[in-house]
Order: C-alpha cells, then sequence, then structure tokens
C-alpha cells in the first residue's frame, strides 16, 4: 500500500468540463506537491504547500486550481483545459524538518483532454 | 533556476552487468541536495540513493552508488549487479538549501532497459 494515493488513476474530460484531482498521504508528512509529468520533458513542479499554506505556484495557468484543506489532502482543480494539459499528474509529500528528506509519490493520475 | 541535465535518453545493460547513468547539473549555489529516482512501469516514483553537496564521500545504496563531482556538477548513478526489476525511468533531481521550499528539480530522465 503506497503512503500517498491519487485518485483517479485515469481521467478523460472535454475541455469544457470540471474535475478534481484528489491526493492523500498517510505518512504525517506536513508539505505536499503538485508535478506535471509529459512526455520526454522534466516533471514541471506546478504548486508547492507547507503546513497547509502555498509556498509556491510556478507559474501555472489559473485554469489549475490547488487545494489543501489539511496536511494530508490535496486537490487540484481542473476547468476549461487545453489539449497540452494532458499528461500525469503526480502528487508527492515530504516532511519540512530538512532538505535530505525525500519525497514520496502517489501511482499519479494519468489526465486525457479531448 | 537550476537545470539539471540527463543526457542519455536510454540505456540498455545486461543482467549481472554494471551501468552508470549520467547527471549534470547547472547552479551558482554551493549548498544543495541531489537524488536519484526511479520510476517504474507502474509509474510510482521511487527514491534510489541521495546526496548532500558538502559531503565528499560518495552515498551508496546496496548496489546503487553515486559519483559525485562538485567541481564538474556531476552526479552519476553506478547500479551494479544489475536486474531485470532495475529497469526503470531514472530521474535525477537538485533540491536548493538556499531557497525556501523543499521543491526538486528534475531532469528528464533515463530509461534504463535490462535484458536477460
Amino acid at each position: 500500500e503506497t503512503g500517498v494515493t491519487q485518485t483517479p488513476r485515469h481521467l478523460v474530460m472535454g475541455m469544457t468540463n470540471k474535475k478534481s484531482l484528489k491526493c492523500e498521504q498517510h505518512l504525517g508528512h506536513n508539505a505536499m506537491y503538485w508535478y506535471k509529468q509529459s512526455a520526454k520533458k522534466p516533471l514541471e513542479l506546478m504548486f508547492v504547500y507547507n503546513f497547509k499554506e502555498q509556498t509556491e505556484n510556478n507559474s501555472v495557468p489559473s485554469r489549475f486550481s490547488p487545494e489543501c484543506p489539511n496536511s494530508s489532502h490535496l486537490f487540484l482543480h481542473l476547468h476549461t483545459l487545453q489539449p497540452e494539459d494532458s499528461a500525469l499528474y503526480l502528487c508527492a509529500s515530504s516532511q519540512v524538518t530538512g532538505y535530505l528528506q525525500p519525497q514520496h509519490f502517489g501511482d499519479g493520475t494519468r489526465l486525457s483532454i479531448l | 533556476a537550476q537545470t539539471v541535465t540527463q543526457s542519455q535518453p536510454e540505456m540498455s545493460v545486461q543482467e549481472a552487468e554494471t551501468v552508470t547513468l549520467s547527471c549534470t547539473y547547472d547552479t551558482s549555489e554551493s549548498d544543495y541536495y541531489l537524488f536519484w529516482y526511479k520510476q517504474p512501469p507502474s509509474r510510482q516514483m521511487i527514491l534510489v540513493i541521495r546526496q548532500e553537496a558538502y559531503k565528499q564521500q560518495n552515498a551508496t545504496e546496496n548496489r546503487f552508488s553515486v559519483n559525485f563531482q562538485k567541481a564538474a556538477k556531476s552526479f552519476s548513478l553506478k547500479i551494479s549487479d544489475s536486474q531485470l526489476g532495475d529497469a526503470a525511468m531514472y530521474f535525477c533531481a537538485y533540491r536548493s538549501a538556499e531557497r525556501s521550499g523543499y521543491a526538486l528539480n528534475f531532469g528528464k530522465g533515463t530509461s534504463l532497459l535490462v535484458t536477460p
């Protein structure tokens, strides 16, 4: 059982739909991250939350809206997406007690925009 | 922003042999941390090994070791006695210790194929 759970595993949506990705961590961590993984490109950091507060927004378009209600849950709300937004979206968590702390990743949500 | 370069999109190794994956990075910082992550076809990214920049000794985790050359800004991963289960995408990642946040900068990855 993974310590970081992402749902759904796959999502197909039209450009006008609204959907949400969910991430839950069971590791007692206090930092959570959203990454976008596209083919042939490095993982792109999207958002960082430390203790429920957003600390980084890596110039992500407003059609992606994160929400972190507590240190264990992270959402990514999607609306009016574009075909280039099709990718694997990875959630990760870590402790913020030291820079050597590794990030623990979920299995990702494979998003396809029609 | 720091960039991480993995110049080998694909590598192949025979079972039981040794393979080295290369990683270079660009930074003006002196304090940072480096990581290698593995992503099998199951998609979950798993930490393989990590290195603190201020430590000259190369990190080792069982069959995995790194060759950290700070002056050259190089951080290669050596996998000894390769096993079929080592087949995966391998990502090199950089974390600054001089700016706030704990985000990682990743390279594009190297796909490792292990042949029997």
